[in-house]
């Protein structure tokens, strides 16, 4: 069954300082993959999704994720991390062989920014 | 315009009672999807809606769990007898087709406290 591993349950970054959440999964072809983020007591917003082509992915709020194929995985970065960025973050997988889209999420990784 | 709208956004009920959660979708979406987002889980998908059918029910836990859509609009989760292990956040999303790739936007959710 295709999966998603966020192996970080929390991390903290101090404010200004570089950010990487990790993001592995398991599926036989390339999926759709997309980040998302949920503030406190509010729904998911998507960041960013990558679907084919350049693997690097630009998206919202200063935020990019690199596909590798070689080692299923699709990190999320950002080079300098700013308060407001404290969220949850969720790495999923549209595995496309359902005839729709279904999304498979991980756990989930909590961001926490130091002052 | 408009986001995905869920009402309530707190329900606080008793074991063995049922409730009924709903999800209003951004207008002229065609597909809506239900998650369920458990303390320490990732996000657990319930049940897809393609306008007013739902070719895809395997998510649903148990036989308690229905949902309905109509006028291609607003859904309808309801959970019967309900069950402290029922206790959770309910999360809807729509999306313009359900078709790979397509973003899904998220509603608040309702948080469910089942005592």
């Amino acid at each position: 069954a295709q999966s998603v591993t966020q192996p970080d349950i929390h991390i903290t970054v101090s404010e200004g300082a570089s950010l990487e959440l990790r993001c592995n999964y398991s599926y036989g072809a390339t999926p759709y993959l997309f980040w998302y983020v949920q503030s406190p007591g509010q729904g998911l917003q998507l960041l960013l999704k990558y679907f084919s082509g350049d693997t690097l992915v630009q998206g919202i709020k200063g935020f990019e994720a690199e596909f590798k194929r070689s080692q299923s995985s699709f990190n999320l970065r950002k080079p300098s991390v700013h308060w407001s960025d404290a969220a949850e973050y969720f790495c999923a997988v549209d595995t496309l062989n359902t005839g729709f889209q279904k999304l498979v999420f991980g756990t989930g990784t909590r961001l926490l920014v130091s002052p | 315009g408009a986001g995905v709208s869920q009402s309530p956004s707190n329900k606080v009920t008793e074991k063995g009672k049922d409730v009924e959660l709903r999800c209003d979708p951004i207008s002229g979406h065609t597909a809506l999807y239900w998650y369920r987002q458990s303390l320490g889980q990732g996000l657990e998908f319930l049940i897809y809606f393609q306008g007013n059918s739902a070719p895809d029910k395997s998510g649903l836990p148990s036989d308690r769990f229905s949902a309905e859509r109509t006028g291609g609009s607003v859904s309808t989760l309801t959970i019967q007898r309900t069950q402290q292990e029922d206790s959770a956040v309910y999360l809807c999303a729509s999306s313009l087709q359900p078709r790979g790739g397509e973003t899904q936007y998220f509603g608040p959710g309702t948080r469910l406290l089942v005592l």
